[in-house]
């Protein structure tokens, strides 16, 4: 089985700007989570999608969005980039609702440089 | 506030010794707890699960004890070798109706040849 894949690897955006980061599950998981990951502040939780839904939200700011289409693709948005939006976002994928019980499969990351 | 600390950011150890890193959680109540090990530039891979109610596991030189009294996790690597160097990172869910996990900041982890 293919593992989880997100695209771009890597992003150079200047601030003000917009963009938007995909993510393939891998086949099967119905379950989306992205994580911001920077130096300081460690792996952070942005949202998680189930069916469509968005079941979760961290504390980030409405600049973050995010989405997931009926085939448990998910895209992540951000607008009016900040230079603190600098960072490794990743995505991770779990076959069933979680609560905890599931592991996690993580893509390798977008990193995101704002200048 | 609710707040995972793991207990170094970076812990050096010799080939051979067991290497053991420490999950310490305030004001959570998690019914589960995992482990992961993330290496440079990749994304973390899963290592072990625990539950609130298991108070081991073990796989194969891994082995994790989670006591919720204590409100802490254990994660022991036996016979460590220079490729277990890696960050190690404890997450939590948050409880009933959660759907999230919350992380620690990691632990980086060298064995020393």
């Amino acid at each position: 089985k293919a593992g989880v894949t997100q695209t771009p690897r890597y992003l150079i955006k200047t601030r003000g700007q917009q963009v938007t980061l995909s993510c393939s599950p891998i086949s099967g998981h119905r379950s989306v989570s992205w994580y911001q990951q920077t130096p300081g502040q460690g792996l952070q939780f942005l949202f998680e999608y189930f069916s469509e839904t968005q079941r979760n939200k961290g504390n980030f700011p409405g600049r973050f969005s995010g989405r997931q289409f009926s085939n448990s693709r998910s895209e992540m948005n951000v607008s009016t980039l900040e230079l603190g939006d600098s960072a490794l976002y990743l995505c991770a994928s779990s076959p069933n609702p979680g609560q905890g019980r599931d592991e996690q499969f993580f893509g390798p990351g977008t990193r995101l440089t704002v200048l | 506030s609710q707040k995972i600390e793991q207990n170094s950011e970076a812990l050096n150890i010799q080939e051979g010794k067991t290497a053991t890193l420490t999950c310490n959680y305030t004001n959570y109540s998690p019914a589960y707890l995992q482990w992961y090990r993330q290496d440079p530039g990749r994304g973390p891979v899963f290592l072990l699960l625990i539950r609130e109610n298991e108070k081991e596991k073990r796989k194969e030189r891994l082995k994790v004890t989670f006591d919720t009294t204590l409100k802490q996790s254990l994660f022991h690597i036996t016979a460590s070798q220079p490729a277990d160097s890696a960050t190690y990172l404890c997450a939590l869910d948050r409880g009933a109706g959660s759907y999230q996990l919350t992380f620690g900041k990691g632990t980086k982890l060298s064995v020393i040849p």
